[in-house]
């Protein structure tokens, strides 16, 4: 049974600093691995999609990379601000029915 | 382009009742995934369809059935509702075959209150 573990839990920072969220997983034969932002309420919004034969992807501050072999994957933000603040989740794509396995996020605060 | 919609946005019911959630995939999307995100945790999956089939089912009970009709569009349904059945009903599409990358794209989901 796939295991996908978010440290840390809850992170709060000031406004501007660089940060790194974490993800860990027990079975490294994924298809791919999504990042998620959840606003308090609200659905989930796709930030990005690591396929599983790429290390990294990229999009503005954020950068995600993928590590199967150690089953790991980094969301790297830069510069971050106070609109970062949100929830943050990973989730694993093992085969072709489109299930998602997530793990329980991290809570981001940047504070102004 | 419209994203992913679903309705009702909020309901409230009691214990014993049924509810029937709805949800309009992207344009295009024939692919329609049910995740139910209780608070604090991460969501879980409880259905996929496309081609109005049924293609993978999480561990819910059978309390719970979902459909697709032949414009893609989907409803989930939960009978004899119970207290722990509280929770962000979240409905995913995504395009199938060659267009398919496994990326999923979420509505703002139902929030389901059970008293």
């Amino acid at each position: 049974k796939q295991e996908v573990t978010q440290i840390p839990a809850a992170l709060s920072v000031p406004e501007g600093e660089n940060l790194v969220l974490n993800c860990s997983f027990t079975d490294s034969a994924i298809y791919n691995l999504q990042w998620f932002r959840q606003d308090p309420g609200k659905g989930l919004t796709s930030l990005l999609l690591i396929q599983s034969s790429q290390r990294e992807q990229t999009s503005g501050r954020l950068n995600a990379s993928l590590d199967k072999s150690s089953g790991r994957s980094t969301l790297y933000i830069a510069a971050s601000q106070p609109g970062d603040s949100a929830t943050y989740l990973c989730a694993l794509h093992r085969g072709s029915n489109y299930k998602l396995t997530f793990g329980k996020g991290t809570l981001l605060t940047v504070n102004p | 382009d419209a994203g992913v919609t679903q309705s009702p946005t909020h309901l409230i019911k009691t214990r014993g009742q049924h509810v029937t959630l709805r949800c309009s995939p992207i344009s295009g999307h024939k692919s329609v995934s049910w995740y139910q995100q209780v608070l604090g945790q991460g969501p879980q999956f409880i259905f996929q369809y496309y081609e109005k089939e049924e293609r993978g089912r999480g561990n819910f009970p059978d309390r719970f059935s979902a459909r697709q009709f032949p414009n893609y569009s989907s409803e989930l349904n939960v009978n004899a509702l119970l207290l722990g059945d509280s929770a962000l009903y979240l409905c995913a599409s995504s395009p199938v075959g060659l267009l398919n990358t496994g990326e999923l794209f979420f509505g703002e989901g139902s929030r389901l209150t059970v008293l």
